[in-house]
């Protein structure tokens, strides 16, 4: 069965601080994804990843950063947590458009993280 | 850049009522076209997904969808809802083309009243 974790399902935290969060996946896939998802905006690309120390920017990629050292795990970084960075972040992951067109994205349970 | 549209933000019906909810997109070329789902504390989960062939596309749960390329639409149906299809509905869209992303729509809230 396929799998997406996070490593939190709530985080609260205070302005300014750095905040990471965590996303494994067990399914061997290449490409990796963070989105943020807002009530009445629905989900918004922050950062995606294709490869190993790959990374590329989304639609929103301000005030974040990621990190991509291992296969199954994509980190996504707030360097300076701010009360807009309030929200649900969701990571996502498929397999790569080299081994298959039909690449639907798996999520996980999310993180809806609180910044005061 | 691509922009994917969902009509209804909310959508309101009574069990056994019929479901539509729209999508539209505004990319011109070749598309692969998704219905994901949401149900209330859970994750994301694909309903189901169109990349080619029959533009009448059957997911799990009894819904479908269709593809129109005139009309760049991908509505979602389902004939009889039941209370436990109460859920959010996004629609998305990817290019087909190499590398890409997908597109995601803001999203339909369903609530089903018993």
């Amino acid at each position: 069965d396929v799998k997406v974790t996070q490593s939190s399902r709530y985080l609260v935290k205070r302005t300014g601080e750095k905040v990471f969060l965590e996303c494994v996946q067990d399914m061997d896939h290449e490409n990796m994804f963070w989105y943020r998802q807002d009530p009445g905006l629905g989900l918004r690309l922050i950062y995606f990843s294709y490869d190993v120390k790959m990374k590329e920017k989304g639609d929103i990629p301000e005030g974040y950063s990621v990190s991509r050292e291992k296969k199954e795990r994509f980190s996504l970084i707030l360097e300076s947590a701010s009360t807009n960075q309030t929200s649900m972040y969701l990571c996502a992951s498929s397999q790569s458009e080299r081994v298959a067109s039909y690449n639907e994205q798996f999520f996980g349970p999310g993180t809806r993280l609180t910044v005061l | 850049a691509q922009s994917v549209s969902q009509h209804n933000h909310h959508v309101i019906l009574s069990e056994a009522a019929s479901l539509e909810l729209g999508c539209n997109y505004s990319y011109g070329g070749t598309v692969n076209l998704f219905w994901y789902v949401q149900y209330p504390g859970q994750h994301l989960q694909l309903l189901l997904k169109y990349f080619s062939g029959d533009p009448l596309v059957k997911g799990i749960k009894g819904f479908e969808a269709e593809f129109i390329k005139s009309k760049f639409s991908f509505n979602l149906r389902k004939p009889s809802v039941q209370w436990s299809d109460t859920a959010e509905y996004f629609c998305a869209v990817k290019m087909n083309s190499g590398y890409s992303t997908l597109t995601f729509g803001k999203g339909t809230m369903l609530l089903v009243s018993p």
